[in-house]
């Protein structure tokens, strides 16, 4: 089972910022955030990870709450292109294995609209 | 420019035929993995390997086989496909390394079994 939880659908007007939760309140210490998004009838993609302090890069920024219970991804001027689903994931550090392996919940499905 | 690459991106086949999906990478990742997609269940990892012959069962591998003779080249077997197993089907790779790494995924086989 996915270890996070995360709204299934969310709309974002384009050119303003996405803010996309998930709670993962059973995070242990050595587990990363990772997110992902697939764009329709594509793979999935990486956008970001962090451990615990936020993290930015040209795509999004990664915001982790103090107490690793939650985490907030940050497109900061959505465009119509970034209409996919976003997936939240915890995992440990070491991918293959079986403490390492990308499980996927069901994600939020993000519109952009004009 | 990374690359997975998977062999087909649309197939269809019949019912007891055997069928092989190849997937190839060339970043000298260690881990593959493939995963299939369905609507209302998300991505659910069939297998996995990290390193050249060896393999491990994700979730659901009833049905389905794997192979890895090669770094580069981890194929899925359907020893007898059946309707049921009609799907998107999935193959990312990743460096298997501490924390720092991301997947890389193909973009997808759409498979039909009649």
């Amino acid at each position: 089972d996915a270890k996070t939880t995360q709204p299934t659908s969310m709309d974002c007007a384009e050119g303003r910022a996405a803010n996309l939760p998930c709670n993962h309140s059973t995070i242990s210490g050595n587990e990363y955030v990772y997110w992902y998004r697939q764009i329709h009838s594509q793979g999935p993609q990486y956008i970001i990870h962090g451990l615990k302090n936020n993290e930015t890069n040209e795509m999004a920024s990664l915001i982790i709450t103090e107490d690793r219970k939650s985490s907030t991804l940050i497109l900061p001027h959505a465009t119509l292109r970034d209409t996919a689903v976003y997936y939240c994931i915890v995992m440990s550090g070491r991918y293959g294995g079986s403490q390492g392996n990308l499980i996927f919940g069901k994600g939020t499905k993000l519109s952009v609209k004009p | 420019d990374v690359k997975v690459t998977q062999s087909s991106r649309y197939l269809v086949k019949r019912t007891g035929e055997k069928v092989f999906l190849e997937c190839v990478q060339d970043m000298d990742h260690e881990n593959m993995f493939w995963y299939r997609q369905d609507p209302g269940l998300g991505l659910r990892l069939i297998y996995f390997s990290y390193d050249v012959k060896m393999k491990e069962k994700g979730d659901i591998p009833e049905g389905y086989s794997v192979s890895r003779e090669k770094k580069e080249r981890f194929s899925l077997i359907l020893e007898s496909a059946s309707t049921n197993q009609t799907s998107m089907y999935l193959c990312a790779s990743s460096f298997m390394s501490r924390g720092n790494t991301e997947a890389f995924f193909g973009q997808g086989t759409r498979l039909t079994v009649v």
